[in-house]
């Protein structure tokens, strides 16, 4: 199936931990996004990077490490996980260029305890 | 002012209504308007694109209105099925920002 997939879809972790969203699409998009969904169900963007390079950077904690090893994948780590982190983190993919819809992942559920 | 705005709901209408959503923008440069309906704890899926000329599919409308700055969408013939939230989305080049989402709920 062509899509936009993560790992793992729920995560449940104490404060203080680190752990590591992965994501891959297999579209052949340029762009890729992280986004998080939090309990008021507002979509916001985090980052956005294009061919391996990050080119969106909304202001995001920098215990968000983004990592792109190749244009089909965008993880995201976050380290020392604190309470107002829990959401739900959704990647995305877009064509790029004259298109800019939106393609997303399942998303991934992170409870902070 | 929020970049992008919907009424939360929900809107609660019986099966085969006509409902109508809309959205302001305030970024006037932006390029591209979407709709995209996303059901309880899954992804936002895109329903449509939203053209200046306006553009429907099926039971689905969606308009743009670039001089009050608002994108609509209406449904025709509720169905069951349509239960969603439906956010909005505009933007342009590699950034689309979306809308908090719009709650529907369509009755027997």
């Amino acid at each position: 199936d062509t899509a936009v997939s993560q790992t793992p879809k729920y995560l449940v972790t104490q404060m203080g931990n680190d752990k590591s969203i992965k994501c891959e699409q297999n579209l052949g998009h340029d762009t890729m996004y992280w986004y998080k969904q939090d309990s008021k169900k507002f979509l916001k963007i985090m980052f956005s990077y294009n061919n391996k390079e990050l080119i969106i950077n909304e202001t995001v904690p920098n215990r968000f490490s983004p990592k792109s090893p190749d244009k089909a994948h965008l993880n995201l780590h976050i380290n020392s996980l604190e309470l107002g982190d829990s959401a739900v983190y959704f990647c995305a993919s877009t064509p790029g260029s004259a298109d800019s819809t939106q393609y997303f992942g399942p998303g991934t559920r992170l409870t902070v305890l | 002012r929020k970049e992008v705005e919907q009424d939360p709901g929900p809107f609660n209408v019986p099966e085969g209504a006509t409902v109508a959503f809309n959205c302001t923008y305030s970024n006037s440069a932006s390029q591209s308007f979407f709709w995209y309906r996303q059901d309880c704890r899954k992804e936002p899926k895109l329903l449509m694109s939203v053209y200046s000329s306006g553009n429907e599919d099926g039971r689905f409308t969606a308009q743009l209105n670039r001089a009050s700055q608002y994108i609509s969408l209406l449904i025709r013939d509720s169905k069951l099925s349509d239960s969603a939230t439906y956010l909005c989305a505009t933007g342009g080049g590699n950034k689309l920002t979306f809308g908090t989402g719009t709650q529907l709920k369509v009755e027997l």
